[in-house]
């Protein structure tokens, strides 16, 4: 069975640390994405990948960042993380353009 | 543009039917169906692509209309495992990224 792996399924930080939250896909998949999750909001995309070491923004990239140094692991950076970047984090891959998404579990960060 | 999903929610009884509408106000090249239940990912239902098709599987069916930039996905004899949030996703020709819409709450009762 294919897999989309979040290394963590619950995380709590502090206001202005850096978060990490790392993504894992075994399927061969050459498209990666972040979403968050908020009520009411549905997916919202933060940043998304076609490639290796390519990436681009999506919908509200700002206070994020990412990075893919190897086509299995797409993983996402808040640089200084703030209280309004509580959400659930979705990670998503996907083998091309026009074919079915895999999520994972999620990551609940919660920012105090 | 996040494309505009309705009803928000709908409550059915075991057995009634519902019809989930998702709009978008881009040309689509394609238009995915998910369904979340709480607490876990959402899960792949069905895709369609540009064509005007349609598609089905067990008593969930979806259509595409191209020309309106509308989707429908149709939930027959609804069961109570139906229940949960439907998401509709839509993609670009040429693009890469996928954009959902805010989601539609969906309760099934005995």
């Amino acid at each position: 069975d294919v897999k989309v792996t979040q290394s963590s399924r619950y995380l709590v930080k502090r206001t202005g640390e850096k978060v990490f939250l790392e993504c894992v896909q075994d399927m061969d998949h050459e498209n990666m994405f972040w979403y968050r999750q908020d009520p009411g909001l549905g997916l919202r995309l933060i940043y998304f990948s076609y490639d290796v070491k390519m990436k681009e923004k999506g919908d509200i990239p700002e206070g994020y960042s990412v990075s893919r140094e190897k086509k299995e692991r797409f993983s996402l950076i808040l640089e200084s993380a703030s209280t309004n970047q509580t959400s659930m984090y979705l990670c998503a891959s996907s083998l091309g353009t026009g074919r079915s998404y895999t999520f994972g579990s999620g990551t609940r960060l919660t920012v105090v | 543009q996040q494309p505009v999903q309705s009803p928000q929610a709908v409550i059915l009884r075991e057995g009634e039917d519902a019809v989930i509408n998702c709009s978008s106000s881009k040309a689509l090249y394609s238009v995915h169906w998910y369904r979340q239940k709480h607490g876990e990912a959402p899960v792949f239902l069905m895709i369609l692509l540009k064509g005007g098709e349609q598609k089905g599987h067990d008593k969930i069916s979806a259509s595409f209309n191209e020309k309106k930039q509308q989707s429908s996905l149709y939930l027959t004899a609804s069961q109570l495992s139906y229940s949960g949030t439907y998401f509709c996703g839509t993609g670009r020709t040429g693009g890469f990224k996928t954009i959902f819409g805010a989601g539609t709450r969906l309760f099934v009762k005995a």
